[in-house]
């Protein structure tokens, strides 16, 4: 089975700070998602990543997808209260998309 | 507002209880999935279901049976859980099976007595 792992487990930042959160797999990514999850709610859709070296943003927040489509980053700029939360990496499992594999996340708090 | 909603968002219930998770996406997609969330532990999909047919159990102990009606309604029927089955689960829907994005919805915290 595809197993992500991310880093750090958790983070926290003092708010306007930038910070990384990493992804990475043993295999080829084949789609790459990350998420937003808030305390006992759903996951919030981020962004999806196909291609290797794509790279996507939206608002302060700007994912990346290596060469290689085995590491992704996820990077926050001038972090805020709002950021906070626990960042999902989640992976199609081969070609077919049929299935997500997620990593156990990543808890960010920003302190204001 | 993902578009998918769930209830109810608390759920306690005893050992020999029967009780049922419902799940409703207006989204117009075809794929559904029931997952599990676990403290300490990454989401586990449960099972999948596209255009109402389930296409993947993933070993997941009969206690808990899945029905999907139709491509906008899924449930998780329950009947006698266990304490370790206490946890937070989560529906989610895509367009289809083919790596689109998953939309979730805001999950249905259960405690098993």
């Amino acid at each position: 089975s595809q197993e992500l792992e991310q880093s750090p487990q958790s983070l926290i930042v003092q708010e306007g700070k930038n910070l990384t959160i990493n992804c990475t797999s043993s295999k080829t990514l084949y789609g790459l998602y990350w998420y937003k999850q808030k305390y006992g709610e759903g996951l919030i859709f981020l962004m999806m990543l196909q291609k290797g070296g794509e790279e996507k943003s939206h608002e302060k927040i700007t994912a990346k997808l290596d060469e290689k489509k085995q590491q992704s980053s996820l990077h926050i700029t001038a972090s805020q209260p709002s950021h906070a939360g626990i960042y999902l990496c989640g992976a199609d499992k081969a070609t077919s998309g049929s299935r997500l594999t997620f990593g156990e996340g990543t808890q960010l708090t920003v302190n204001p | 507002e993902t578009g998918v909603t769930q209830t109810p968002r608390h759920l306690v219930m005893g050992m020999t209880n029967k009780k049922s998770l419902k799940c409703e996406q207006h989204l117009g997609h075809n794929a559904m999935y029931w997952y599990k969330q676990s403290a300490k532990k990454p989401l586990e999909l449960m099972f999948v279901y596209n255009f109402k047919e389930q296409t993947e159990n993933n070993s997941v102990p009969s206690r808990f049976s899945p029905e999907c009606p139709n491509s906008s309604h899924l449930f998780l029927h329950l009947h006698t859980l266990q304490p370790e089955d206490s946890a937070l689960y989560l529906c989610a829907s895509s367009q289809d099976l083919g790596g689109r994005a998953q939309h979730f919805g805001d999950g249905t915290r259960l405690s098993i007595l």
